[in-house]
């Protein structure tokens, strides 16, 4: 069936490392995927996108990396900051409207 | 201000009580979503509105009802709330945007149901 997962609930980094948040799919006609933030006590919000003919995209200080070939999909930060602590999702979708969303990953950013 | 707005943010309530969570968007979108959150899962869909005059169910939406009353207007409802609807709700929304129209959210609503 359909599902969004991730290797890792929680993820601890030390301020200015680089963040790995990784997700795996198991929906291979999954053509764009979505990476969101939920800070405590507020909705999600987007960060970043990348459809299915690509393998990487870059945001600011955000890079996301797609393996079709694994249905492997990764966030990367930059240079890590307090304001980075979040829960992270990753999100896909087959076409449609339908977006199926991962648990979540938790960041701890550590001074 | 914010683009998506829900209220109340916080809810306790009873059992067999009604419920009416609200949300409104000024993103002058078409699509309209409630999601609800659980610890350890992802956001699973409740309803979803297209438009006005569309309502569709999502994965959960049996003890749920929604009216779409505006296009900037979607409320949820628990007709008789009963524990296992304790979750944080979401509104969402998104523009008729085919297969990559990315939804934004609103705050949240924490429902509690002794």
């Amino acid at each position: 069936g359909e599902s969004v997962g991730l290797h890792l609930p929680t993820l601890s980094v030390q301020e200015g490392d680089n963040s790995i948040i990784n997700c795996a799919y198991s929906n291979s006609a999954s053509d764009y995927f979505i990476w969101y933030k939920q800070e405590s006590g507020k909705g999600p919000q987007f960060i970043i996108d990348i459809r299915s003919n690509m393998d990487k995209r870059q945001g600011q200080r955000v890079t996301v990396l797609l393996n079709k070939t694994v249905k492997h999909l990764s966030l990367q930060i930059a240079a890590t900051q307090p304001g980075d602590s979040a829960v992270y999702f990753c999100a896909e979708k087959a076409g449609g409207f339908k977006t199926i969303f991962g648990a979540g990953t938790r960041l701890f950013v550590k001074a | 201000d914010a683009d998506v707005t829900q209220t109340p943010r916080n809810r306790i309530t009873k059992t067999g009580k009604r419920i009416m969570l609200e949300c409104s968007q000024t993103k002058g979108h078409d699509r309209m979503y409630w999601y609800r959150q659980d610890p350890g899962l992802g956001l699973r869909l409740i309803y979803y509105s297209f438009d006005v005059k569309d309502i569709n169910k999502g994965e959960i939406s049996d003890g749920y009802s929604v009216s779409r009353q505006a296009q900037a207007k979607f409320s949820l409802s628990l007709e008789s709330a009963i524990p296992n609807q304790t979750a944080l709700y979401f509104c969402a929304t998104s523009d008729t945007g085919g297969s990559t129209d990315t939804q934004y959210f609103g705050p949240g609503t924490r429902l509690t149901v002794l």
